[in-house]
């Protein structure tokens, strides 16, 4: 099946922990983008990478880190310096800058 | 900055009714412009990519039109079933500083009822 996929499907967190967030995909996709919701605030962008080994940040990347070291693969760290991480983590992908964005399911990152 | 924004927030009609639903963009320096459809908990479902040479775009009971030189888009829904009760969500692929990235509106919540 081709898709993106994304794992945990929900993760919970200590305060103080660094967390990491997998997201693969198949497509063959040379983009890919971290993105944050909240109830209310729709969709945030957390950093973005529009080929391997080079990222950017976007709107809200204080506190998170990422890495591209492969095509497939684009994992996002939640670290101890986001002070408010309890959220709805999607990543996406896209053929190449500006064409068709997909979706993975998502990861529900909780706070305990 | 680019913005996004949806009207309206929620939407409730029985089934069988047409309905559109609303984006606007505050700058029209768009490339392309897509909408999704996101079930309860669920991720984002790609319904329509409009390029912006395109005025509109079809998929089976969707039709997506954009006008960029206003900065809006309408989806059309024709003959709206339960199961297309939704939140649906436009989202611009940006230009100038935004160039690379896909901006959000916050979504309209459809209902559907029997």
């Amino acid at each position: 099946d081709g898709g993106i996929t994304q794992s945990p499907k929900y993760l919970f967190r200590k305060e103080g922990q660094n967390v990491t967030l997998s997201c693969e995909q198949n497509l063959n996709h040379d983009a890919m983008y971290w993105y944050r919701q909240d109830p209310g605030q729709g969709l945030r962008l957390i950093y973005y990478s529009q080929i391997v080994n080079d990222f950017q940040k976007g709107d809200i990347a204080e506190g998170y880190s990422v890495s591209r070291e492969k095509k497939e693969s684009f994992p996002l760290t939640v670290t101890s310096a986001q002070k408010n991480p309890t959220a709805f983590y999607l990543c996406a992908s896209s053929a190449g800058i500006n064409t068709e964005a997909f979706f993975g399911q998502g990861t529900r990152l909780t706070v305990v | 900055k680019q913005e996004v924004t949806q009207i309206p927030a929620a939407l409730s009609v029985p089934e069988g009714e047409n309905l559109v639903l609303n984006c606007s963009f505050t700058d029209s320096a768009i490339y392309n412009l897509q909408w999704f459809r996101q079930d309860p908990g669920k991720g984002l479902t790609s319904l329509l990519l409009i390029q912006s040479s395109q005025r509109e775009q079809t998929s089976g009971r969707l039709n997506a039109s954009l006008d960029k030189s206003s900065g809006r888009s309408t989806l059309y829904i024709a003959a709206s079933q339960p199961g297309d009760s939704a939140t649906y969500l436009c989202a611009v692929w940006g230009g100038g500083t935004s160039y690379g990235k896909l901006t959000f509106g916050q979504g309209t919540i459809l209902t559907v009822h029997p």
